[in-house]
């Protein structure tokens, strides 16, 4: 699977979009990015996934770039229920999900 | 629709001791994970089932771990002898299209288990 490497921590203003970048420089042909979120004290929360084009659900934007060495996730709108780990996953067919320490996303009031 | 659940919320132990874990996992979903998450870090894959097999037991730390899925549905995760390192959340995870690239595991809310 594709080593990812995210910012340990973000913080965004209540309100205004937050960007959340993911660097996957070894990702291969076949493997999917994956975005889940997990707020204190539950399960890890899926949002979004995509393998080669933008993607949008009713929950965040996932913008890949063309060489698919990095990838942001975009929350429009953030709210203090945004405020979460973040984990970005490069997962293959048939491999595991790995998850890293992630990105602690602090939405501020 | 009902999403996976996991008994007990929480459990507390005395070290030496065994514990079950339960995971019901979504309806239909075939395919059945377990992960351990220490404080801090990241979930940390321990098992996968496809149906009631254990298709993958790599990240089992050691023998005292064992999980079963008799009826390919509810999975129940049995550690022996416990020990203090073993506390830890433990989360369950199921997934309709098991080990595909575009699989998606939606997770339950965890057991948090304590070892004293």
């Amino acid at each position: 699977d594709a080593k990812t490497t995210q910012p340990p921590s973000m913080d965004c203003a209540e309100g205004r979009a937050a960007n959340l970048p993911c660097n996957h420089s070894t990702i291969s042909g076949n493997e999917y990015v994956y975005w889940y979120r997990q707020i204190h004290s539950q399960g890890p929360q899926y949002i979004i996934h995509g393998l080669k084009n933008n993607e949008t659900n009713e929950m965040a934007s996932l913008i890949i770039t063309e060489d698919r060495k990095s990838s942001t996730l975009i929350l429009p709108h953030a709210t203090l229920r945004d405020t979460a780990v973040y984990y970005c996953i490069g997962r293959n067919y048939g491999q595991n999900f790995v998850f890293g320490p992630g990105t602690r996303l602090s939405v501020l009031p | 629709g009902a999403g996976v659940s996991q008994t007990p919320s929480n459990k507390v132990t005395e070290k030496g001791k065994y514990v079950e874990l339960r995971c019901d996992p979504i309806s239909g979903h075939t395919a059945l994970y377990w992960y351990r998450q220490s404080l801090g870090q990241g979930p940390e894959f321990l098992i996968y089932f496809q149906g009631t097999g254990a298709a993958d037991d790599s990240g089992l730390p050691n023998d005292r771990f064992f999980a079963v899925r008799p009826e390919g549905s509810v999975s129940t995760l049995k550690i022996q002898r416990t020990e203090r390192g073993d506390s830890a959340v433990y989360l369950c995870a199921s997934s309709h299209r098991p080990r595909e690239s575009a699989d998606t595991q939606y997770f339950g809310p965890g057991t948090r288990l304590t070892v004293l």
